[in-house]
C-alpha cells in the first residue's frame, strides 16, 4: 500500500488552464505539505495543513490554492497556469513531534507549454 | 528569511571514494533530518538529529549534529554506485516548519 499517494504523476498542459493535484496519505498523520522542486532540485515548502487548518502559506501566487477536505487528503489546484509553473510538486505527511521525518508521494511533474 | 545552506552543490566521486556534505544554518535548529532523493525519485527520510554534538551510524553513513544546533553533516564511506542522489538536510526552526537545503547532488563513477 502507497503511503503517500499523488495523482496525476505526469500533467501536460497548455498555459492558461487551470489544473489540480491530489493528495492522499494512509499513514494517520495529521500534517500534509505541498512542496515545489524546481529544475535545480531545490525544495521549496508551499503551503500546509494540520488536521485540516492551514498552517504554513508561504508566498506563492495566489492562483494556487490549496483544498484539505480531511486530515488524509490534500489537494492543490492551480488557476491560470503559466510556464513558470513547470515543476515537479511534491506531497508529503508527517505526524507532529514524531522522530521520523516527512512522508513524501512520488511526484507530479506538471509541464506547462 | 530562515536559510539552510548546504554544501558542496555537486561532488563527483570514485566508486570507493568518501564523500561528505555539510549544512549551516544562520539560527539555531531544534533539530535537524537528512533526505536522500535517487534520479527520477522523491526525497526519502534518513534520519533525524535532536541533541547537540549528536552522532548517528548507518552503515557506512555517518550524521554529525554540531555543538551549537547549527551545523550538521554527512559523511559516507567507500561510495557505492547505489548511493548516487541528492542529499538534502532540513533544519526545523521552531514549530512546525521544516526548510530544506538546496542539496548535494552525488555522482559515483566506476
Amino acid at each position: 500500500d502507497t503511503a503517500v499517494s499523488q495523482t496525476p504523476k505526469y500533467l501536460v498542459t497548455q498555459m492558461g488552464n487551470d489544473k489540480s493535484i491530489k493528495c492522499e496519505q494512509n499513514l494517520g498523520h495529521d500534517t500534509m505539505y505541498w512542496y515545489k522542486q524546481d529544475s535545480k532540485k531545490f525544495l521549496k515548502i508551499m503551503f500546509s495543513y494540520n488536521n485540516k487548518e492551514l498552517i504554513i502559506n508561504e508566498t506563492v501566487p495566489n492562483r494556487f490554492s490549496p483544498k484539505s477536505p480531511d486530515k488524509a487528503h490534500l489537494n492543490l489546484h492551480i488557476n491560470s497556469l503559466e510556464l513558470g509553473d513547470s515543476a515537479v510538486y511534491f506531497c508529503a505527511s508527517s505526524q507532529t513531534g514524531a522522530s521520523y521525518g516527512y512522508t513524501f508521494g512520488s511526484g507530479t511533474r506538471l509541464t506547462v507549454v | 528569511g530562515q536559510q539552510v545552506m548546504q554544501i558542496p552543490q555537486y561532488q563527483h566521486v570514485q566508486e570507493g571514494e568518501d564523500f561528505t556534505t555539510y549544512c549551516n544554518s544562520s539560527t539555531t535548529l531544534s533539530n535537524i533530518q537528512w533526505y536522500k532523493q535517487r534520479p527520477g525519485g522523491h526525497p526519502v527520510f534518513l534520519i533525524q538529529l535532536v541533541k547537540s554534538g549528536e552522532v548517528k551510524k548507518q552503515k557506512r553513513l555517518t550524521f554529525q549534529f554540531g555543538e551549537a544546533k547549527k551545523n550538521s553533516s554527512l559523511h559516507i564511506t567507500a561510495t557505492q554506485t547505489t548511493d548516487v542522489g541528492t542529499y538534502f538536510c532540513a533544519g526545523r526552526v521552531g514549530g512546525n516548519k521544516l526548510v530544506f537545503g538546496a542539496g548535494t547532488i552525488l555522482r559515483v563513477k566506476s
